[in-house]
């Protein structure tokens, strides 16, 4: 069963605007992590926040953590067109172990 | 991509025939995982492995077997492929544990006809 929902599921901008991307997750977690997957591409690592934090910020990422609603959002801020990708949270879920559990994504599209 | 490569990356089988995919890493990682991705599930965790010969199940993992004989190799197996397992797979990484960042392969795209 998956852990984390994003949401919106696809999600279209202008170059310049910024982007926000939520997820929701259901159990306890010890770590939330974000990836990013460009098309016919594995994914990439962008962010891990820890339980205990409620913000964290990489370049134009900002991603927020908010355990009491089991809810995160990752912001781009300043999107750019090499930004369209799509976008996935992954919770570690104390009750599975050493895995990690994949939201279904939600895809960011950027025209410029 | 973090010293992980996957052969084939592209194959086309029948159902009925074992198909095995390999996952290759140079980064000396304890953690090994395999992954399926279909539209609308985001990505399934199929087996992994926390060390040579120690794997376990995953989500999915009915139809698929693993092998771990070397730190660098996992071989994911699917025993008789049927169409339902056409999907693109990916093989991960991680050196800590499994709840850190994961590392991906490039992908290998199945296609059970």
């Amino acid at each position: 069963s998956q852990q984390g929902e994003e949401d919106p599921q696809a999600l279209s901008i202008q170059e310049g605007e910024n982007a926000t991307m939520n997820c929701s997750y259901k159990t306890s977690i010890n770590n939330l992590q974000w990836y990013r997957q460009n098309s016919g591409r594995g994914l990439v690592h962008l962010i891990l926040i820890r339980s205990n934090e409620r913000e964290k910020h990489s370049g134009r990422l900002r991603v927020t953590l908010d355990t009491s609603k089991k809810s995160s959002s990752l912001l781009i801020t300043a999107s750019r067109a090499a930004d369209t990708a799509s976008y996935f949270c992954a919770t570690d879920d104390k009750e599975y172990g050493n895995k990690l559990v994949f939201g279904a994504g939600t895809i960011l599209r950027v025209k410029s | 991509d973090a010293g992980i490569t996957q052969s084939p990356r592209h194959k086309v089988t029948e159902t009925g025939t074992p198909v095995t995919l390999r996952c290759h890493q140079t980064e000396n990682h304890r953690y090994m995982y395999w992954y399926r991705q279909d539209p609308g599930h985001g990505l399934r965790l199929i087996h992994y492995s926390y060390g040579v010969k120690d794997t376990d199940k995953g989500e999915v993992s009915d139809g698929y077997s693993v092998s771990r004989s070397k730190t660098e190799d996992f071989l994911l197996t699917l025993e008789s492929a049927t169409s339902s397992q056409t999907s693109v797979y990916f093989c991960a990484i991680s050196s800590r544990t499994g709840r850190e960042t994961q590392y991906f392969g490039p992908g290998t795209r199945l296609l059970v006809l």
